[in-house]
């Protein structure tokens, strides 16, 4: 199975504030990596495909980046509807696994 | 508007049996990939299992495999996960997901909860 990780697990930030999530993988999985947000009592809300593709809807100030086994997830500017817990899941190859999760909070 | 919705969560003992169903709106079910995904209390996202839209092939997570079953029922464009043999460590809730191509998750519903419990 292809394992995924992620840092930092947790992160206090600023509205405003740059904020940089890292993915990695244990072995190369292309760009089939993508990106979900949850916020508390929610299901998750698609982000990104295709490891720098924004899903319809979602704000220009996310983007993606990587390929192969490192990626980030970059919040330009934090918005006070950003605050929550971030998966990147890599849907290479089966089973389609999961980060575990980087939650942003408020400083 | 692109919707699913869950439905079939509850309380089970151990060892006993569940059917979730996952309704689709605005959208052809056969044409899709879909998946479920569960989340424990309090932990992270694990997939669970994928049926395919083009062919009906299906694939499982290691925890699930021998256990679970998903099927779809093209006539009422909605997606079953048969749960068996249910264990304490299944508790979760189960989000049902559109998927644009195979596990490429773009719509998902709110959630059901299973908790096996005796």
């Amino acid at each position: 199975d292809i394992q995924m990780t992620q840092s930092p697990s947790s992160l206090s930030a600023s509205v405003g504030d740059r904020v940089i999530i890292t993915c990695r993988a244990n072995q190369g999985i292309s760009n089939y990596l993508a990106w979900f947000q949850q916020k508390p009592g929610k299901a998750p809300k698609s982000l990104i495909y295709a490891a720098s593709s924004l899903q319809s809807g979602v704000p220009s100030n996310f983007s993606g980046s990587g390929s192969g086994t490192e990626f980030t997830l970059t919040i330009s500017s934090l918005q006070p509807e950003d605050f929550a817990t971030y998966y990147c899941q890599q849907y290479n190859s089966f089973p389609f696994t999961f980060g575990p999760g980087t939650k942003v909070d408020i400083k | 508007e692109v919707q699913v919705l869950e439905s079939g969560g509850g309380l089970a003992q151990p060892g006993g049996s569940l059917r979730l169903s996952c309704a689709a709106y605005g959208f052809t079910l056969s044409n899709y990939a879909m998946s479920w995904v569960r989340q424990a209390p309090g932990k992270g996202l694990e997939w669970v299992s994928i049926i395919s839209g083009s062919d009906g092939s299906t694939y499982y997570a290691d925890s699930v495999k021998g256990r679970f079953t998903i099927s779809r029922d093209n006539s009422k464009n909605t997606l079953y996960l048969e749960m068996n043999s249910l264990r304490a460590e299944d508790t979760a809730i189960y989000y049902c997901a559109k998927a644009v191509v195979m596990g490429l998750i773009d719509y998902w519903g709110q959630g059901t909860l299973v908790t096996v419990s005796s």
